[in-house]
């Protein structure tokens, strides 16, 4: 079955310090991938993708994500972290014939400063 | 612009009650998702709505049953509430149908409590 694994469910920083959240998919092909951002009462806003191509993406805030085949991994990163940075952020999958994402559990950002 | 909205922001049911959520598509959108997001999960597909009719379907019973109207707006209704339909329902737009080419742009979400 296709799914979508995020390992950490929290992770805490403090503010400035590099951040890595990690991201495994299991699919029969690569899938599209996804990494969103879900702030305290709002909806998921789109942080980057990945379709094909250059296995590193940028995407906004400051954020970029890695594509490795050979793990089945699609982690987060940024290199330095804001107290803003701090919600909840979801990694997605979608097969390229569907129209049915795969959300992770989500892992929960802490800040500290 | 206005992005997406939901109706309302939250509400309490009863089991066995019937609920009706409402979303507003973004400007310029033609499809709209909807997603059950349960506390400390992922958001779990419910169905699509493209041109008023049902275009894709997750795993979930008849009692969650949708609509799209002329104007592009959406409703999900939900029937014989249990108590595991307590969640977070959330609605997504995009232009056209598709997968990942089609980027989704996300409402703040409906809090459902079912009592």
């Amino acid at each position: 079955a296709q799914s979508v694994t995020q390992p950490d469910i929290h992770i805490t920083v403090s503010e400035g310090a590099s951040l890595e959240l990690r991201c495994n998919y299991s699919y029969g092909a690569t899938p599209y991938l996804f990494w969103y951002v879900q702030s305290p009462g709002q909806g998921l806003q789109l942080l980057l993708k990945y379709f094909s191509g250059d296995t590193l993406v940028q995407g906004i805030k400051g954020f970029e994500a890695e594509f490795k085949r050979s793990q089945s991994s699609f982690n987060l990163r940024k290199p330095s972290v804001h107290w803003s940075d701090a919600a909840e952020y979801f990694c997605a999958a979608l097969s390229g014939g569907s129209y049915i994402p795969t959300f992770g559990r989500g892992t929960s950002l802490i800040v500290h400063p | 612009d206005a992005g997406v909205t939901q109706s309302p922001t939250h509400l309490i049911k009863t089991r066995g009650q019937q609920v009706t959520l409402r979303c507003s598509p973004k400007s310029g959108h033609d499809t709209v998702s909807w997603y059950q997001q349960a506390l400390g999960q992922g958001p779990q597909f419910i169905f699509q709505y493209y041109e008023e009719e049902e275009r894709q379907r997750g795993n979930f019973p008849d009692r969650f049953s949708g609509h799209q109207f002329p104007n592009y707006s959406s409703e999900l209704n939900v029937n014989a509430l249990l108590l595991g339909d307590s969640a977070l329902y959330l609605c997504a737009s995009s232009l056209g149908v598709g997968g990942g080419g089609n980027e989704q742009f996300f409402g703040p979400g409906t809090r459902l409590t079912v009592l």
